[in-house]
């Protein structure tokens, strides 16, 4: 079956500009989650779903960074005016009724 | 709280020789224990994870980790390496009172380079 996906793949964005993040979690996974990788570090945990109810947002690093899930599917996760210490690989993760979270391929922002 | 430690940033390994990649964790709970693997511009794919019981467990591609709790170890291990191990590998905590609602906890993570 279609594991999770995310578009766009690569986005350079000018600093002080907005971007959106889409992630399509596998069909019927209930929890979805936000990670962010810098280069050379581990993924940082951000924000989590339950269905569309954000339950934890303590991972978002500032109020310029949002995310929503509106019909409890399709994720979107939002960067307002975007500073150069933004870019990294924004990752998105399901889970089922397994502890194990499945990846997408990873959405890599340059802020420019 | 949790955190994760990889010793290694990165591990030099001749084909077919053995390899053990280091993961130690600090937490004030009980965690449950994962180790992923990330190949160049891809996600993330799981290896194995440790819930419960036998502290050695068996993963895809051959690779196996045992869990320590004294040491608070989950070290990775594969008796004989290909050229296709080569990529970057996170070990990861959850804590188990969350009940799965909890985001992972990466470690930096280690590049295995396998040379001919």
């Amino acid at each position: 079956g279609a594991g999770v996906s995310q578009s766009p793949r690569y986005k350079v964005a000018k600093r002080g500009q907005d971007v959106a993040l889409r992630c399509d979690p596998i069909s019927g996974h209930v929890s979805l989650f936000w990670y962010q990788q810098a280069l050379g570090q581990g993924p940082e945990f951000l924000t989590y779903f339950q269905n569309e109810a954000q339950l934890d947002k303590s991972g978002l690093p500032s109020d310029r960074f949002f995310a929503e899930r509106p019909e409890g599917s399709v994720s979107t996760l939002k960067i307002q005016r975007t500073q150069q210490e933004d870019s990294a690989v924004y990752l998105c993760a399901s889970r089922g009724n397994s502890y194990e979270q499945y990846f997408g391929p990873g959405t890599r922002l340059t802020v420019t | 709280a949790q955190s994760v430690t990889q010793l290694d940033s990165q591990v030099p390994v001749f084909e077919e020789a053995p390899v053990e990649l280091r993961c130690n964790y600090s937490s004030s709970v009980s965690v449950y224990l994962f180790w992923y693997v990330q190949y160049p511009n891809q996600g993330l794919q799981l290896l194995l994870k440790y819930l419960s019981g036998s502290t050695l467990v068996k993963g895809i591609n051959g690779f196996e980790a045992e869990f320590n709790k004294s040491q608070t170890s989950f070290h990775l291990r594969k008796p004989s390496v290909h050229i296709s191990d080569t990529a970057e590998y996170f070990c990861a905590v959850m804590g188990v009172q969350g009940g799965g609602a909890d985001g992972l906890t990466f470690g930096k993570g280690t590049h295995l380079i396998i040379q001919p």
